[in-house]
């Protein structure tokens, strides 16, 4: 059974770390997305690659994220330095993306606490 | 500005009972459309989607959607809800006008069922 897996699960880290998040995307999907889910936002899209190309990443706040994919099997986002309005859970969702039907499958996501 | 509503933020329904969840979009164009399902301290699941085709869709779990163009609506439904049902689910909507740079998805602000015994 395929499955998006993420690391961590949970993150506590004091204001001004830097955090970093990887996502192994099913293998063979050349989607990735990285979404944001707090109560008060809900799901909020960050970014998403397409065969490892940035695609889109205007949901990301620019001056202390940041997401890349080193290669098809690893993508991650990192948040430097971290602020406590960063504490959310993060997912990670891959998929095809035949004539941009994107199934997408979402991973366990990351709790992250910032103190 | 294009936008996915679900107007009803918590549901309360009797085990057993049907289920109907709404979902309604604002779009230009005939958005692929979807439903996820989250449990608590869980990634979301695909319940099941809409490309083109057949207005009714069956997806897992027994539910089932239907695509209503006039309404712009893809509502949610379950004939006999399980306590087990009880989650929040996610409505969502694609453009297939963007093709291949397109994929992600706009996603409703989600309606989270509660199951009475």
């Amino acid at each position: 059974d395929a499955r998006v897996t993420q690391t961590p699960r949970h993150k506590v880290t004091e204001m001004g770390q830097e955090v970093t998040m990887r996502c192994q995307p099913i293998l063979g999907h050349n989607t990735v997305f990285w979404y944001r889910q707090t109560m008060m936002q809900g799901l909020e899209l960050l970014a998403y690659f397409r065969n490892r190309a940035p695609l889109d990443d205007s949901g990301m706040p620019k001056d202390r994220f940041s997401a890349e994919m080193p290669d098809a099997t690893l993508a991650t986002l990192k948040i430097q330095p971290s602020e406590p309005r960063d504490s959310a859970v993060y997912f990670c969702a891959s998929g095809l993306a035949p004539r941009g039907r994107v199934e997408q499958y979402f991973g366990p996501g990351t709790r992250l606490t910032v103190t | 500005a294009q936008s996915v509503t679900q107007p009803d933020i918590h549901i309360t329904v009797s085990e057993g009972a049907s289920l109907e969840l709404r979902c309604n979009y604002s779009y230009g164009a005939t958005p692929y459309l979807f439903w996820y399902v989250q449990s608590p301290g869980q990634g979301l699941q695909l319940l099941l989607k809409y490309f083109s085709g057949d207005t009714l869709v069956q997806g897992i779990k027994g539910f089932e959607a239907e695509f209503k163009r006039s309404q712009s609506s893809f509502n949610l439904r379950k004939p006999s809800v399980h306590w087990s049902d009880a989650a929040e689910y996610f409505c969502a909507v694609g453009a297939p006008w963007m093709g291949n740079q397109g994929g992600k998805l706009i996603f409703g602000q989600g309606t989270e069922l509660s199951v009475k015994p």
